[in-house]
């Protein structure tokens, strides 16, 4: 069966970054874009940006240009997110899904920015 | 951006009642809207893709409509396990975006 699988949570300082990963299997990992979604404690979800995971091609929502990256191993179907400049705001649980129509997430990863 | 509002922003419910959600887009978005259910401390769940087309081993109780800019959620017969909050999102046109939500719960 399909699985997505993150890393675990992080604690991190004010200015410093993250790198959340997603580990897929039970599919052809570059079959499918990923896409990274986020969730602030109590809000909504609000989408980060995307990645093919074959042409390693990306697109970023526009309030994450510049502090957003998203790479990929292939040789062990792992998709990644690195977050930059953090700041408390960015406190939140971090999510990675599978294709256009986000069939199957990951468990999530709380990422806390805090001092 | 396409902006996407839900309504209602939350219902109460009884077991075996039938529930509609509606979702409006911005800009039409054709049938490119997808449906999710979340469950308090859990990861979003895909219900519906395509406006209608039900994801594998998503109850027939669910269903989707629409095109365009206007879609609904339906839930034919709440069942206890469908106490949840529920997302549409359009994925027509980058940035993708998703609604507010609709928090469904016990009457």
């Amino acid at each position: 069966q399909v699985q997505l699988v993150q890393s675990g949570a992080e604690v991190k300082k004010p200015g410093a970054s993250v790198k959340v990963s997603c580990k897929a299997s039970g599919y052809t990992f570059t079959s499918y874009d990923i896409n990274w979604v986020r969730q602030a404690t109590g809000q909504g979800l609000e989408w980060m940006g995307w990645m093919n995971p074959n042409s390693d091609n990306t697109g970023y929502a526009q309030k994450f240009q510049g502090r957003v990256t998203m790479t990929r191993n292939t040789s062990i179907s792992t998709a990644y997110m690195e977050l930059s400049s953090l700041r408390s705001e960015d406190t939140a649980v971090y999510y990675c899904a599978r294709g256009e129509d986000f069939l199957d997430w990951g468990q999530g990863t709380l990422v806390t920015v805090s001092s | 951006d396409i902006q996407m509002t839900q309504s209602p922003s939350s219902l109460s419910a009884s077991v075996g009642d039938r529930v509609t959600i509606t979702c409006r887009a911005s800009q039409g978005i054709s049938n490119y809207l997808a449906w999710f259910q979340q469950k308090p401390g859990k990861a979003p769940k895909s219900l519906i893709y395509a406006a209608s087309s039900l994801q594998s081993g998503v109850p027939s109780k669910f269903s989707g409509s629409g095109s365009g800019t206007d879609f609904t959620l339906t839930i034919s017969s709440l069942q206890p396990e469908d106490f949840a909050t529920y997302y549409c999102q359009q994925y027509n046109t980058y940035p993708f975006t998703f609604g507010p939500g609709t928090k469904v719960d016990i009457k």
